[in-house]
C-alpha cells in the first residue's frame, strides 16, 4: 500500500488542454514536493509546499497543498508536449522522503 | 558541477552474483539515499544516511547493504542478487540534516538499470 496515492496513474491529452493530477494521503506531512522525471533520467524537483492551503505557481503549473497538509494537486494550463513526463509527489518524514507511484502524462501535439 | 554521479549505468547479473553500485555527490550534502523504482510502485527507499557515519534502513532494505564511505560517497551492495532485485536504482542527496533544512530537495543521479537473470 502506497503512503501517497497519486491519480490518475496515466493521462494522455492533446496540446492546449488543461489537466489536474492529485496526490492524497491519510498522513500529515511537514512538507510535500513535486518532481518531474523524464525517461532515462532521475526526478527533478519542481516545487516544495510547506504551509496548509499554500498555492505556488511555476509558469503554467499551479501547485496546491491541502489545508490539512495531507493532499496536494498539480494543475497544468494549456499543456504542451514538453510537459510530457512522470510527475511524482513526495512527502517529508523525519529523515526521509516517501514517494507516490506517479502520474504518467503524455501531451500529444 | 556534476551533481550526483552513479556508476554503472547498466548492469546484468546472474542470480547469486554480487555487485556494488557507486554514488558520489559534489554538493557537500549531508544526507544521501538509495531508492529503487519499479513500474507502478514509484520510488521506494532502500537505505539512507542522514549524515556521514550513520546509515538507516528504509522501506525495502532486505538483500542490500550500504556504506557511507565519506561525505561524498554512498555505495549500495547486493551480496547475492535475486531476480526480484531487477529494478532501476537511484541515488539521491539533500542538504537535510543541516540545522536549516528538513525541506531541502532531493538531487538525483540518472540511475543504474540492473537486470538479474
Amino acid at each position: 500500500t502506497q503512503l501517497l496515492e497519486q491519480s490518475p496513474q496515466f493521462l494522455s491529452i492533446q496540446e492546449g488542454e488543461n489537466l489536474t493530477v492529485y496526490c492524497n494521503s491519510s498522513s500529515v506531512f511537514s512538507s510535500l514536493q513535486w518532481y518531474r522525471q523524464e525517461p532515462g533520467e532521475g526526478p527533478v524537483l519542481l516545487v516544495t509546499v510547506v504551509t496548509g492551503g499554500e498555492v505556488k505557481k511555476l509558469k503554467r503549473l499551479t501547485f496546491q497543498f491541502g489545508d490539512a497538509r495531507k493532499d496536494s494537486s498539480l494543475h497544468i494550463t494549456a499543456a504542451q508536449p514538453g510537459d510530457t513526463g512522470l510527475y511524482l509527489c513526495a512527502g517529508a518524514g523525519n529523515n526521509d522522503m516517501r514517494f507516490g507511484a506517479g502520474t504518467r502524462l503524455t501531451v500529444k501535439p | 558541477n556534476a551533481g550526483v554521479t552513479q556508476t554503472p549505468k547498466f548492469q546484468v547479473l546472474k542470480t547469486g552474483q554480487s555487485m556494488t553500485l557507486q554514488c558520489a555527490q559534489d554538493m557537500n550534502h549531508n544526507s544521501m539515499y538509495w531508492y529503487r523504482q519499479d513500474p507502478g510502485m514509484g520510488l521506494r527507499l532502500i537505505y539512507y544516511s542522514a549524515s556521514e557515519g550513520t546509515t538507516d534502513k528504509g522501506e525495502v532494505p532486505n538483500g542490500y547493504n550500504v556504506s557511507r564511505l565519506n561525505k561524498r560517497e554512498f555505495s549500495l551492495r547486493l551480496e547475492s542478487a535475486a531476480p526480484s532485485q531487477t529494478s532501476v536504482y537511484f541515488c539521491a542527496s539533500s542538504g537535510r540534516g543541516t540545522a536549516s533544512s528538513y525541506n531541502s530537495p532531493l538531487h538525483f543521479g540518472n540511475g543504474t538499470r540492473l537486470t538479474v537473470t
